[in-house]
């Protein structure tokens, strides 16, 4: 099956610092989605993005499909954006239209 | 809209017990899915549902059971509990119309511990 793997694992920040965040996967996908999972363990959907670019806040996301990656960028980062960021894709026509996961990234923002 | 609502939010089960796992969606998502969390990991699809009265295995779907009667409802079943399937469950929908994909939404998720 497709692997998804995220990177950095893990990363600390000061309030203020930017971060990118990378997502690669190994197959073609026709959909991708990142997660926000807060500390209480909530999934927050953050973007929905199988190609280009978005933008919400001081989130934004770029997909370049033909190259496997995806990539989230968070500005002026605030104590609140501390979490687990998942990238999750789905592969062609796959039973059930299933979302693969990788095993995210821990961010930890410090005031 | 509710959107995907789960309960209970914590469990306690001893070995050997059943439960149900209860999922409701207001969006009227003909997909629904449930996944299980383990400690420092993503999620992995247990079952999934394309409507009302389908259902099929995902990756992990030994000791779970489920069902689907309704659009709204997606319960999982746990029949023998044993102290593997300590995780985190999440239930989830989208719309799927003539192969256009769109956006899973989550629930909350159930907090399950078997000891």
């Amino acid at each position: 099956g497709i692997q998804v793997e995220q990177s950095p694992p893990d990363l600390i920040l000061q309030e203020g610092a930017n971060s990118t965040l990378r997502c690669n996967f190994s197959d073609s996908v026709n959909n991708l989605q990142w997660f926000h999972q807060n500390p209480w363990g909530q999934l927050i959907n953050l973007f929905y993005i199988p190609s280009g670019t978005k933008q919400n806040g001081r989130l934004s996301a770029t997909t370049v499909a033909t190259e496997r990656y995806s990539l989230l960028y968070i500005s002026s980062s605030q104590t609140t954006d501390s979490g687990v960021y998942f990238c999750a894709v789905r592969v062609g026509e796959t039973s059930g239209s299933r979302l693969t996961f990788g095993e995210g990234t821990q961010l930890t923002v410090n005031p | 809209n509710a959107g995907v609502t789960q309960t209970p939010k914590f469990r306690i089960l001893k070995i050997g017990q059943s439960m149900t796992l209860q999922c409701t969606q207001d969006m009227n998502h003909n997909y629904m899915y449930w996944y299980r969390q383990d400690p420092g990991m993503g999620l992995k699809l247990i079952y999934y549902s394309v409507g009302a009265g389908i259902t099929d295995k995902g990756e992990v779907p030994n000791g779970y059971n489920v069902s689907r009667s309704t659009t709204e409802d997606f319960p999982l079943r746990l029949e023998l509990a044993a102290p593997s399937q300590t995780s985190v469950y999440f239930c989830a929908s989208s719309y799927i119309s003539r192969g256009v994909y769109n956006e899973q939404f989550f629930g909350p998720g159930t907090r399950l511990t078997v000891l």
